[in-house]
């Protein structure tokens, strides 16, 4: 089926381990998102890449880098973990119009003990 | 830059009920305004959309929402709810002049429980 997939969907660290998300679109989409879940906010951009070659901070940047390996990937990379990190994350895909909207991947439950 | 508000975090509602979940955007160019939908432990999913033309837009599965322009307004609106429609909505809105990436600003979320 096309869509967005995302490795792992659970992971536990410790505070200052790291660890990188995966994420993989099949729907030729040009644009790729990294966001954050938290109860009662909604969800919030963290980084996100108008095209293979570029990327860009979003809303929560801080604490994370990604990297647009190729069209169909694009990952999130936690170089030292910290609490305030424990989150769901949320990869997503779009074409350059917009007119589609997203489309999500099913998430990655994040705890950071 | 744009934000959105949904006014209601939590709503419940008792099976065939209707319901409406509100929705208010700021942006100070046109928008693309969506409605999508989280189930338990699952992604979220688109549930209808406006970009333009009928200010009232329709989902398959009974829902609708109306741009008003005005008050800046897109409420979601279901005439008679099911169990099943208990889940997480949320609004969210992108500028239609905004570059290559088309950011989407997301509300805070609203939970719809349908009561048996």
């Amino acid at each position: 089926n096309a869509g967005v997939t995302q490795t792992p969907k659970f992971q536990v660290l410790k505070t200052g381990q790291s660890m990188t998300l995966q994420c993989a679109q099949d729907m030729n989409h040009n644009s790729m998102y990294w966001y954050r879940q938290d109860p009662g906010m909604g969800l919030r951009l963290i980084y996100y890449s108008a095209s293979e070659g570029t990327t860009d901070k979003g809303e929560v940047p801080n604490g994370y880098n990604v990297s647009r390996l190729n069209k169909r990937e694009f990952s999130l990379r936690l170089e030292s973990a910290a609490p305030s990190q424990t989150s769901v994350y949320f990869c997503a895909s779009s074409d350059r119009t917009g007119a589609v909207g997203y489309t999500f991947g099913s998430g990655t439950r994040l705890t950071v003990v | 830059a744009q934000s959105v508000t949904q006014l209601d975090s939590q709503v419940p509602v008792f099976e065939e009920a209707p319901v409406e979940l509100r929705c208010n955007y700021s942006s100070s160019v046109s928008v693309y305004l969506f409605w999508y939908v989280q189930y338990p432990n699952q992604g979220l999913q688109l549930l209808l959309k406006y970009l333009s033309g009928s200010t009232l837009v329709e989902s398959i599965n009974g829902f609708e929402a109306e741009f008003n322009k005005s008050q800046t307004s897109f409420h979601l609106r279901k005439p008679s709810v099911h169990i099943s429609d208990t889940a997480e909505y949320f609004c969210a809105v992108t500028r239609i002049s905004s570059g290559s990436a088309r950011q989407l600003t997301f509300g805070s979320g609203t939970q719809l429980t349908v009561l048996p």
